[in-house]
């Protein structure tokens, strides 16, 4: 069974900084691009990065650029989101998912088939 | 304010047909194929549709998608309770060098 399960999450303060994790099972980990996503309180799914599925590209949405980095350890079947300078409107439910094929951008990128349950993050003072 | 732009909330009764719109522009429902997922918050996001109208194995064929030009639309024929979620469309943006998402739109099962 394919399973994607996100850890890392927590209650962190403005300006802090947090590491994700995403172990996946199940997969060719190393054939697939992967993304994280996320979804606010009240609010609706938003792309954060993604990676291709030999680290050579990776993709950011505005929101998160120069503050966030994505990687990921094919050995390890894992991938990671660490995650600087937070702040409030970070808050969020993070999810791991798994890309159809080896890229996550462009004509090439058909979407995310596997989605892990998430890890909440909340910033506050 | 989304990128996609999708209505708000949809309602049928059960056994009714539903469609969901989805209006982009050319950067990204224009030159790229399109993907609807179903989320019920606190859960994880499933695809239902990917490359625009193809479904992935184990989502039923009363889910369908489709594209025009730069808008696309889901419809989920013979509505049932557990359709009741939060629906959302996305695709890759060239000109934003990103993925999209629609706003979300709640479909309620009268």
């Amino acid at each position: 069974e394919v399973e994607l399960v996100e850890s890392g999450g927590g209650l962190v303060q403005p300006g802090r900084s947090l590491r994700l994790s995403c172990v996946a099972s199940g997969i060719n980990f190393h054939a697939y691009a992967m993304h994280w996503v996320r979804h606010a309180p009240g609010r609706g799914l938003e792309w954060v990065s993604g990676i291709n599925r030999n680290s050579g590209s990776m993709g950011y949405a505005d929101s998160v650029k120069g503050r966030f980095t994505i990687s990921r350890d094919n050995a390890k079947s894992s991938l990671y989101l660490e995650m600087n300078s937070l702040r409030l409107e970070d808050t969020a439910s993070y999810y791991c998912a798994k890309e159809t094929g080896a890229y996550f951008y462009g004509s090439q990128s058909h979407g995310m088939d596997v989605w892990g349950r998430g890890t909440t993050v909340i910033v506050s003072s | 304010q989304s990128v996609l732009t999708q209505p708000p909330s949809a309602s049928g009764t059960p056994g009714q047909r539903v469609t969901i719109s989805c209006s982009g522009s050319r950067p990204n429902i224009g030159l790229n194929v399109v993907s609807w997922f179903l989320h019920v918050p606190g859960a994880a996001p499933k695809l239902l549709i990917y490359g625009t109208s193809q479904r992935p194995s184990g989502v039923p064929d009363r889910f369908s998608g489709s594209k025009s030009g730069t808008s696309a639309s889901l419809a989920i024929s013979g509505l049932q309770s557990e359709d009741e979620a939060d629906y959302y469309c996305a695709t890759w943006d060239d000109s934003l060098n990103g993925w999209v998402f629609g706003g979300g739109t709640k479909v309620t099962v009268l």
